[in-house]
């Protein structure tokens, strides 16, 4: 777990602008996720990447981009057009995708719209 | 897609009972079905996890059951402690590549 690093922490975002979580991670793993909590809930899938230069919208993107140029970078960026974003943001990756295979998640990332 | 319940959403047990989740899911494929317990403001943990050609895992006091047949699979923490006090998420994943989908979690509360 301790290979995922998150930041930032805490962010604060005002109406209409976009803002980028970071995720990164150094054990190598070629499976990254973001998965969105809101209070009381489960995780929701938002986006995910199997390899560099590759990702697929999760159960929850509208609202959010991503890019996967480097193997051990995968920012996720919330757009304007996520009208309720204020939300503990969660970034995971794997070795390889395959099931069966443990996640790890990073620390998180609180945002809070203001 | 795959669809994962949980329940109970809150458990209230005494020190030393044991607590007990059940969880169901709707993908007969799903193959992969880990538990993490998360407190709060912190990042899930894996506590456990079991795959599909196993029946029951053990480590210590936590133990999971599947039930393939019925599509369900439980948590099961005896002599609970304090600090097992903690939301707990099962999820399910099917096989290729790996999405997990998770319960809605329960938030178990250990009284001393």
């Amino acid at each position: 777990d301790g290979g995922i690093t998150q930041s930032p922490k805490y962010l604060f975002r005002k109406e209409g602008q976009n803002v980028t979580l970071s995720c990164e991670q150094n054990l190598n793993h070629d499976a990254m996720y973001w998965y969105r909590q809101d209070p009381g809930q489960g995780l929701r899938l938002i986006y995910y990447s199997q390899i560099v230069n590759d990702f697929q919208k999760g159960d929850i993107a509208e609202g959010y981009s991503v890019s996967r140029e480097k193997k051990e970078s995968f920012p996720l960026t919330v757009t304007s057009a996520q009208k309720n974003p204020t939300a503990f943001y969660l970034c995971a990756s794997t070795w390889d995708g395959e099931s069966g295979n443990t996640i790890y998640f990073g620390e998180g990332s609180w945002l809070t719209v203001v | 897609g795959e669809n994962v319940e949980q329940h109970p959403s809150t458990l209230s047990v005494q020190e030393g009972d044991s607590a007990v989740i059940k969880c169901t899911y709707s993908d007969s494929a799903s193959n992969y079905f880990p538990w993490y317990k998360q407190e709060l403001g912190k990042r899930p943990q894996l506590i456990i996890d079991i795959r599909s050609n196993v029946g029951e895992k053990k480590d210590q006091r936590i133990a999971v059951t599947l039930n393939k047949t019925a599509k369900h699979f439980s948590l099961h923490i005896t002599e609970t402690q304090p600090e097992d006090s903690a939301v707990y998420f099962c999820a399910a994943t099917g096989t290729g590549f790996q999405k997990l989908v998770f319960g809605t979690g329960t938030r178990l509360l250990v009284s001393p």
